[in-house]
């Protein structure tokens, strides 16, 4: 079974412009967690969905969104990017919404912002 | 405040050691709690799980063990080898319907032969 695939796996962006992130989950997962990864703060959760819905958001601007597929694909949105938002940007998928089942995280897009 | 810790950032072990690494939570509520492992280059990747209604629970060379009392979290590893040479991390569950993973800051393990 294919694990969570995340793309791009790099990326170089401008301050201002905006970038997507694509998520696919494991075959059959419903839930979908994104998460921010710096040296500085560690993992920090910028939220979930389920069934095309978001069901929780983290602590984020709302420069920082995201979107769920009917096939359970997500995506998730930065717009007017900051120096700042440079970090490991990571996608987890679940087989039923998180706390019930563990996450299982995708290898990252590393997001470079200049 | 919400806030999942670690006791030591690094670890130093030799191969064929037990390894323990612990973590301390501060929300009683969390009923649930995860162990990661993430290697350079890679996301995360789960390890164990359990739930508070547990105070052990083993894998496959590893075990969780919870302490609600005192809200610590340890994963030992049994027979440590280089493959496990990684940063470990904990994470809680602020209770069902928060939905939530709060994560640690992460231990890193180094493994020695």
């Amino acid at each position: 079974k294919a694990g969570v695939t995340q793309t791009p796996r790099y990326l170089i962006k401008t301050r201002g412009q905006q970038v997507t992130l694509s998520c696919s989950p494991i075959s059959g997962h419903r839930s979908v967690s994104w998460y921010q990864q710096t040296p500085g703060q560690g993992l920090q959760f910028l939220f979930e969905y389920f069934s095309e819905t978001q069901r929780n958001k983290g602590n984020f601007p709302g420069r920082f969104s995201g979107r769920q597929f009917s096939n359970s694909r997500s995506e998730m949105n930065v717009s007017t990017l900051e120096l700042g938002d440079s970090a490991l940007y990571l996608c987890a998928s679940s087989l039923e919404a998180s706390g019930n089942s563990p996450l299982h995280f995708g290898n990252g897009t590393r997001l470079t912002v200049t | 405040g919400e806030s999942v810790g670690l006791h030591l950032p690094t670890l130093s072990v030799q191969e064929g050691d037990n390894s323990i690494i612990n973590c301390a939570y501060s929300n009683s509520a969390s009923d649930y709690f995860i162990w990661y492992k993430q290697e350079s280059g890679k996301g995360p990747q789960f390890i164990i799980d359990i739930r508070s209604n547990m105070d052990k629970r083993q894998g496959q060379r590893v075990t969780v063990l919870l302490n609600k009392t005192v809200k610590h979290l340890s994963l030992q590893i049994a027979a440590t080898q280089p493959g496990d040479s990684a940063v470990y991390f904990c994470a809680e569950l602020l209770g069902r319907g928060a939905d939530k993973l709060i994560f640690g800051t992460g231990t890193r393990l180094q493994v020695f032969p």
